[in-house]
């Protein structure tokens, strides 16, 4: 099965509104990063966590290890905001294993 | 700013043929990777390195060899060319060992005809 799950896979929202992206993880992750794949195909960094919580503008990310989860809220969304979410688990080695990613399409 | 760049930026390549894909990063990182991204997958680790001289399988190094000769470069090598390799390649660099943050290269869009 897959070791980086992400939920949903896609998802519409209207502006304006608030929604929340989660990834289960059934490996030992030990950090997490989330990542905004633009509609250009360009990977911007979002948030890289270890357990803990993190706020960045409307962003905000939690990584809670113990629970083997992370979560992405978006409060206010924008169109600016559309494209595919990737989150990526660390295990303390070298690499990191991907979820599949969740699309996200904000519309006016 | 630190950055990572990749060239070619488009690839239009025959089966059979050999293929090189360039990394550069001056995020002075020792870790790069390569990665392909096909639809309905995320990224899928194919080399990694972790400094000049060294290069590691990832997940998918079947029909890809890895240069790294130097901290900045990081070359991915398709030596006999398929279709099934026609993709989007990206580079990334991090660092502190395992741990460190990913930053990504703008990726290649390979096409083996």
């Amino acid at each position: 099965g897959d070791k980086v799950k992400q939920s949903p896979s896609a998802l519409s929202l209207q502006e304006g509104t608030n929604s929340a992206l989660r990834c289960n993880f059934s490996i030992a992750a030990t950090t997490v990063q989330w990542f905004l794949q633009n509609p250009r195909g360009s990977l911007m960094n979002l948030f890289y966590l270890v357990p803990g919580t993190k706020e960045n503008g409307r962003l905000k990310s939690a990584f809670d290890s113990k629970e083997s989860y992370s979560t992405l809220h978006i409060r206010d969304a924008q169109l600016e905001d559309s494209g595919t979410y990737f989150c990526a688990a660390g295990t303390g080695g070298y690499k990191v294993v991907f979820g599949s990613g969740t699309r996200l399409l904000v519309s006016p | 700013e630190a950055a990572v760049t990749q060239s070619p930026r488009n690839k239009v390549a025959v089966t059979g043929g050999k293929v090189t894909l360039s990394c550069n990063q001056t995020n002075n990182h020792n870790n790069m990777y390569w990665y392909r991204q096909d639809t309905g997958h995320g990224l899928r680790l194919i080399h990694y390195s972790y400094g000049a001289g060294s290069t590691e399988k990832g997940d998918i190094p079947d029909g890809y060899k890895a240069s790294r000769p130097s901290q900045e470069n990081f070359s991915l090598i398709l030596e006999l060319a398929t279709p099934s390799q026609t993709s989007v390649y990206f580079c990334a660099s991090g660092g502190l060992g395992g741990r460190g943050e990913q930053y990504f290269g703008p990726g290649t869009r390979l096409t083996v005809l």
